[in-house]
């Protein structure tokens, strides 16, 4: 299968953990990287490979995998963190990409 | 600073054909990046359309392969997108992006602001 599967969505108190995972069989073979898309906006790459952030990227975001499954982590959720989150990795042939489903974060 | 810049009509026909272009500024086109197209229709998600090298090579989402068809234009520093009949369906804000291959971490660290193509007669 070259699906890959988020909850569509979840929130979270303000300065507190969440964690948003990212299901799929390409998982077990390929990085997931992940990106944060506000309203109107393009996404923005936040995290990729193991636990990579590009610059300018705060550190409370944080990546972690585990045989078919791919997990972002917020830590000290903060108000700008609110926004849709889209999981991405090469299928199982490599030749192509795939998105997952998005997960519409809120801070409360 | 790299930066991507999508341009194209904003308004296509039903069966008729889009047509979008990525100007590349603050790289070459011709380093060791893939550039895609990813679209996302309102209010959906993200679809990746396909990928291309400078050296003309491409993969194409199999869902869209046979009617899609992505160009670089290395001269112009760009590249393109042709979409082939387009239905209702294909309405979607369209985005070009900047991928790069590192082993199995693969990602896509730069994009454009994103065009907007609604097809409709």
């Amino acid at each position: 299968s070259s699906e890959l599967t988020q909850d569509p969505a979840v929130s979270v108190a303000l300065g507190q953990t969440v964690r948003i995972t990212c299901q799929g069989d390409s998982l077990r073979g390929y990085y997931a990287s992940w990106y944060q898309q506000k309203p109107g906006q393009a996404p923005v790459l936040v995290i990729y490979g193991k636990n990579n952030r590009p610059s300018g990227i705060p550190d409370r975001l944080s990546g972690s995998s585990s045989g078919n499954t791919a997990s972002l982590t917020i830590t000290g959720a903060q108000a700008e963190d609110e926004a849709d989150y889209y999981c991405n990795s090469r299928d199982s042939s490599g030749n192509h990409y795939v998105f997952g489903t998005g997960t519409k974060v809120t801070v409360l | 600073q790299v930066q991507l810049q999508e341009s194209g009509p904003g308004l296509v026909k039903p069966s008729g054909t889009l047509s979008l272009t990525c100007a590349v500024s603050g790289d070459s086109i011709s380093s060791s990046y893939w550039w895609s197209w990813v679209r996302q229709p309102p209010g959906k998600g993200l679809e990746w359309i396909g990928e291309i090298y400078h050296s003309g090579s491409t993969n194409y989402n199999p869902s869209l392969k046979s009617r899609v068809t992505i160009s670089v234009d290395k001269s112009k520093n760009q590249f393109s997108l042709k979409l082939y009949s387009v239905t209702a369906a294909d309405t979607a804000v369209y985005y070009c992006g900047r991928g790069f291959s590192s082993g199995f971490n693969d990602a896509f660290d730069v994009w454009g602001q994103g065009t907007m193509v609604t097809v409709s007669s």
